[in-house]
């Protein structure tokens, strides 16, 4: 199983910051990285697939970036309706599918 | 617009049994991997199962393999999930999410709001 670890576990920053979000792989898994975006009481919304690429209706503040076993997703400045939890999910070694622990984003 | 909406949650005894569903609409259903991921209460994201848009192939969390079986009927476009054997462990938010036509590619791309299963005496 691909163990996938998310860092920090809590980042806190203020509205206007960039945010740098860390995701690394027990092993290699290709470009088949993955973040969502979870709010208090509401499903995961997907963020970046491949890598990179962003998803139908997210901002260009979102970016992802990495290859292999190390992977970062950037909101390079943060809005009020960005802190919310982040997670890194890999498809790559399958199965099972898995994700990261998360990191919360937090208003400082 | 894609929808999906989960129903069959709530509370059971351990050692027992419940179906959830998950009916959607916006898409062409079977032609869509469908999967399901829970959440136990203030944690993170866990993938159960998930299983092929003709309903041929299916694939398990070691957590879950031979207790839960998910299955789908294409012609009402409804996801289940047959849970038994249940335990404490169990307890999660279910959601149901679509995928890409085939296994490992795209994304979990849209989700439903999920259904609360609860196991306890």
């Amino acid at each position: 199983e691909t163990v996938l670890t998310q860092s920090p576990a809590t980042l806190s920053l203020s509205p206007g910051e960039r945010a740098t979000l860390s995701c690394r792989a027990s092993q290699s898994i290709s470009n088949y990285l993955v973040w969502y975006q979870q709010k208090p009481g509401q499903a995961p919304r997907l963020l970046i697939y491949d890598v990179s690429k962003r998803a139908t209706g997210i901002p260009a503040r979102f970016s992802g970036s990495g290859s292999g076993t190390e992977f970062t997703l950037t909101i390079s400045s943060l809005e009020p309706e960005d802190f919310a939890v982040y997670y890194c999910h890999q498809r790559s070694n399958w199965p099972p599918y898995t994700f990261g622990q998360g990191t919360k984003l937090d208003i400082k | 617009e894609v929808q999906l909406l989960e129903s069959g949650g709530g509370l059971v005894q351990p050692g027992g049994s419940l179906r959830v569903s998950c009916a959607a609409s916006g898409f062409s259903f079977s032609n869509y991997v469908m999967s399901w991921v829970r959440q136990a209460p203030g944690k993170g994201l866990e993938w159960v199962a998930g299983l092929s848009g003709s309903g041929g192939t299916a694939h398990y969390a070691d957590s879950v393999k031979g207790r839960f079986t998910i299955s789908r009927d294409n012609s009402k476009s409804t996801l289940f999930l047959h849970m038994t054997s249940l335990r404490a462990e169990d307890t999660a938010v279910y959601y149901c999410a679509k995928e890409g036509q085939w296994f490992g590619v795209d994304s979990f791309d849209y989700w439903g709001q999920g259904t609360l299963i609860t196991v306890s005496s």
